[in-house]
């Protein structure tokens, strides 16, 4: 099956830093989204994001297919902005085959 | 607006008794439907998806099952818990069609004791 690995495992920051996760991924999909948990385990997609660029105020997200990698970005960072972020991939559109990478936890310290 | 309820969010249950979660979606109609378990750490395993009422597709065979009772409502059960079914379990929805982003419930942690 496809392989994901998400880097760094673990990032610790400022409030106010910026930061860059990454998703690597071993084969072309077609499905790419992002995740965030909250420490109370609420997962809240980020982005759905195949290819491409999109932004969503301080997070936007780039994918790279055909050299199989996508990066979250996270200006201004704020306390809230800790959690685990994954990223979840698929060959196909649909949502029934995704396999998640194993997350990067980020701690935001005030 | 779509939204998704999963209840209970705690449940502590002993070794061989059973279990019912249920989950349900407003807001939409024919969603796909799926269960999540994530163990202690990060992973998060597929355990059953659901295209339709009576439409259950199970990822991995173990002591667990799941129902579709009706069109927004998903149910995962066990006849008989064992310990290593302790996990923290997440329904999710997404829309029929393609390039449909996944959403999730709050979870159910569940300790087997």
């Amino acid at each position: 099956g496809i392989q994901v690995e998400q880097s760094p495992p673990d990032l610790i920051l400022q409030e106010g830093a910026n930061s860059t996760l990454r998703c690597n991924f071993s084969d072309s999909v077609n499905n790419l989204q992002w995740f965030h948990q909250n420490p109370w385990g609420q997962l809240i997609n980020l982005f759905y994001i195949p290819s491409g660029t999109k932004q969503n105020g301080r997070l936007s997200a780039t994918t790279v297919a055909t050299e199989r990698y996508s990066l979250l970005y996270i200006s201004s960072s704020q306390t809230t902005d800790s959690g685990v972020y994954f990223c979840a991939v698929g060959m196909g559109r649909g949502n029934e085959k995704l396999t998640f990478g194993t997350g990067t936890r980020l701690t935001i310290i005030p | 607006s779509q939204t998704i309820h999963q209840w209970p969010a705690t449940l502590v249950q002993p070794v061989g008794s059973p279990l019912s979660l249920e989950c349900t979606v407003e807001g939409t109609s024919n969603p796909n439907l799926y269960w999540y378990r994530q163990a202690a750490g990060r992973g998060l395993q597929l355990l059953f998806y659901s295209v339709g009422i009576g439409q259950i597709s199970s990822e991995v065979p173990q002591n667990l099952s799941a129902s579709r009772p009706q069109d927004r409502q998903f149910i995962l059960s066990s006849k008989k818990l064992l310990l290593s079914d302790s996990g923290f379990y997440l329904c999710a929805w997404s829309s029929g069609s393609r390039n449909s982003p996944l959403h999730f419930g709050n979870g159910t942690r569940l300790t087997v004791t």
